[in-house]
């Protein structure tokens, strides 16, 4: 079966600008997760969503945003980026029993 | 504090040897215990996933959870080239994840050599 499904698998993007990644989950799982690896901090939770409802929210800035649609694809924003939004992000999605994980977006701010 | 402490490696072992990952945590609310695999430039695969403590095999891979110590270890038997990657240990106080999602440690390099 498909797994999970993050595109674009890269981006380049300069400060001050927006940016919406996108994860398709295994088909049947309604939890969607997201999350932000760097080396310094590893993987850190940025929200997850159930059933089009934000569920919950780590500890991330109001420019850190997300949305679940009906089909449990999920998207999530970025406004106004950082140099420090320079990270891997990873969407995971789950039917209970653990997280199964996508490649990640790369993102890179310059 | 939920915070989870694992060795960051290199750990560089001989092909063939009993390989011990481990890892220490604080929080005493924790129930779930996850171990996952990743390569370079790709996301993590669950390897284990076990409830509360005890020992849990799959093939070469044996979870350990000792909630008394706040310690949880994963074992690989007969270490293979195919096995070098980053390994993350995870913990949640739910099922779902929680309110703080999967808590991770920073992840132990592992290599090991032909």
């Amino acid at each position: 079966k498909a797994g999970v499904t993050q595109t674009p698998r890269y981006l380049i993007k300069t400060r001050g600008q927006q940016v919406t990644l996108s994860c398709s989950p295994i088909s049947g799982h309604r939890s969607v997760s997201w999350y932000q690896q760097t080396p310094g901090q590893g993987l850190q939770f940025l929200f997850e969503y159930f059933s089009e409802t934000q569920r919950n929210k780590g500890n991330f800035p109001g420019r850190f945003s997300g949305r679940q649609f009906s089909n449990s694809r999920s998207e999530m924003n970025v406004s106004t980026l950082e140099l420090g939004d320079s990270a891997l992000y990873l969407c995971a999605s789950s039917r209970g029993g653990g997280y199964t994980f996508g490649s990640g977006t790369r993102l890179t701010v310059v | 504090q939920k915070e989870v402490e694992q060795d960051p490696g290199p750990l560089s072992v001989p092909e063939g040897a009993i390989v011990s990952l481990n890892c220490t945590y604080s929080n005493s609310a924790f129930q779930y215990f996850m171990w996952y695999r990743q390569y370079s430039r790709k996301g993590p695969e669950l390897l284990m996933y076990t409830y509360s403590s005890g020992n849990k095999e799959d093939g070469r891979f044996t979870a350990q959870v000792d909630k008394s110590s706040k310690y949880i270890s994963l074992f690989i038997r007969d270490s293979q080239p195919s096995d070098s990657a980053t390994y993350l240990c995870a913990m949640s106080e739910d099922s779902g994840g929680g309110a703080d999602g999967l808590t991770f440690g920073k992840g132990t390099h592992l290599i090991i050599q032909p």
